[in-house]
């Protein structure tokens, strides 16, 4: 089966850095995405990971390991305004399937 | 990244009625559309794979009589929720291939059936 792990939640403080994980097992792997989504609305695209190593884009870094098929969402400095949950998605095949995790509520605190 | 039109953003219908859910790609042609659905605090279930042309892919346990999805054009699909009931209440999205690395969501449809 297809399954993709991450916490259910997680809590920090405005500056922080904070890592949510991701552990997937698919039956098919082209690569890892993030996305964010706020309360009511669609989910928007953060990062991507095709190859091993470290994405970074401003505030948000992803990395993959696809060996141990984990990867991780890193988010700096953050702000209240990351208070939203994150998805990460493998894409299972050459058609471009997305298969999303549980999501993670990230909770930014004052 | 593309753009996509998702119409309407929220719909109330009875139940044993239909609903139909629009979503257009309106800067890129939209070959492939991905079709989810997202109950409350949970994540974004694949309903089925919509290609221009030809007849739509379902994942399994999805009734393919009751969400008929429709991908006529290059730039339209749409999903159509036959028969509703307050179970299929939910928040449907689509989900447009694109050509680059980060596909791009409408804006999604928050249905609820009475």
């Amino acid at each position: 089966g297809q399954s993709l792990e991450q916490p259910s939640e997680v809590t920090a403080v405005e500056g922080a850095i904070v890592q949510i994980n991701c552990t997937y097992q698919t039956s098919g792997f082209y690569g890892l995405s993030w996305y964010q989504q706020h309360d009511g609305g669609a989910p928007t695209f953060l990062s991507y990971n095709a190859l091993d190593g470290l994405e970074e884009t401003g505030r948000f870094s992803s990395f993959l390991s696809r060996s141990d098929s984990y990867g991780y969402l890193l988010l700096q400095e953050l702000q209240m305004k990351d208070s939203a949950s994150y998805f990460c998605a493998v894409r299972e095949d050459q058609g471009g399937k997305l298969i999303f995790g549980q999501g993670t509520e990230l909770s930014v605190k004052p | 990244g593309a753009v996509v039109s998702q119409h309407p953003s929220w719909v109330i219908c009875k139940s044993g009625t239909s609903v139909k859910i629009e979503c257009r790609s309106l800067d890129f042609q939209a070959t492939t559309m991905f079709w989810y659905r997202q109950f409350p605090k949970q994540s974004l279930m694949l309903m089925a794979t919509s290609n221009e042309g030809s007849k739509a892919t379902y994942e399994q346990g999805v009734e393919k009589d009751k969400f008929l999805i429709n991908h006529a054009s290059l730039t339209l699909s749409t999903l159509t929720v036959t028969s509703a009931h307050p179970e299929d209440s939910s928040f449907y999205i689509c989900l447009d291939r694109g050509f680059g690395v980060g596909y791009t969501f409408g804006s999604g449809t928050r249905l609820t059936v009475v």
